[in-house]
């Protein structure tokens, strides 16, 4: 059974560019969320996905969003990139919300 | 508002007892956690506690809580040097499981 996987791995954007990172969720598992942890801190939550639909967001703006398919996986996507969203991207998925399982993450560095 | 503060380094050596410490803020928090990081790698989620509970106990790992006082620990008994890696405690901040992360706590056995 594969865990959480993400791709890509790594990334290198300029600023003002966008991006699209993806998550496919660990078998059995309907719920997606996504944190952004910079260098040195603790995972900081963006949103949840569940049903396709944005549950619950966290202090993040409006550049930062995402979507969720039929499949339950996941993209988030960044606008108008800037230095400061330099940090690795992490998803995790549950099936009841208890148990979040995280994947390896997206490393973006943002130049 | 909502936080979570750990103590952020902790050194051991193999063989004896680490004991990680964190306190939380939210009383309403319904599950508390402990995910362990390696280096460039993802959260592995290493144990939960239910808030109604004092104590568990898996392997080597015990959790115990305090509700009174907001306080939660991870106690690994016989540490290993495969257990170096940072720790994370986190506390569920809402009802569909966003959560919320202390700075983590790095651990470092010296054989």
């Amino acid at each position: 059974d594969a865990g959480v996987t993400q791709s890509p791995t790594h990334l290198i954007k300029t600023r003002g560019q966008q991006v699209t990172l993806r998550c496919s969720p660990k078998s059995g598992h309907d719920t997606v969320s996504w944190y952004q942890q910079a260098l040195g801190q603790g995972p900081q939550f963006i949103f949840q996905y569940y049903e396709e639909e944005e549950r619950q967001r966290g202090n993040f703006p409006d550049r930062f969003s995402g979507h969720q398919f039929p499949n339950y996986s996941s993209e988030l996507n960044v606008n108008a990139l800037l230095l400061g969203d330099s940090a690795l991207y992490l998803c995790a998925s549950s099936w009841t919300g208890r148990e979040q399982y995280f994947g390896p993450g997206t490393r973006l560095t943002v130049t | 508002g909502e936080d979570v503060e750990q103590s952020l380094f902790l050194s051991v050596r193999e063989g004896d007892s680490s004991v990680i410490n964190c306190t939380y803020t939210d009383s309403s928090s319904t599950y508390l956690y402990w995910y362990k990081q390696e280096p460039g790698a993802g959260l592995q989620l290493l144990t939960y506690i239910f808030s109604n509970m004092d104590m568990k106990q898996d392997q080597r790992l015990t959790v115990l809580l305090n509700k009174k006082d907001k306080h939660l620990s991870l106690r690994i008994a016989d540490t290993q040097t495969g257990d170096s890696a940072i720790y994370f405690c986190a506390e569920s901040g809402g009802s569909q499981g966003n959560l919320i992360f202390g700075k983590g706590t790095k651990l470092s056995v010296k054989p």
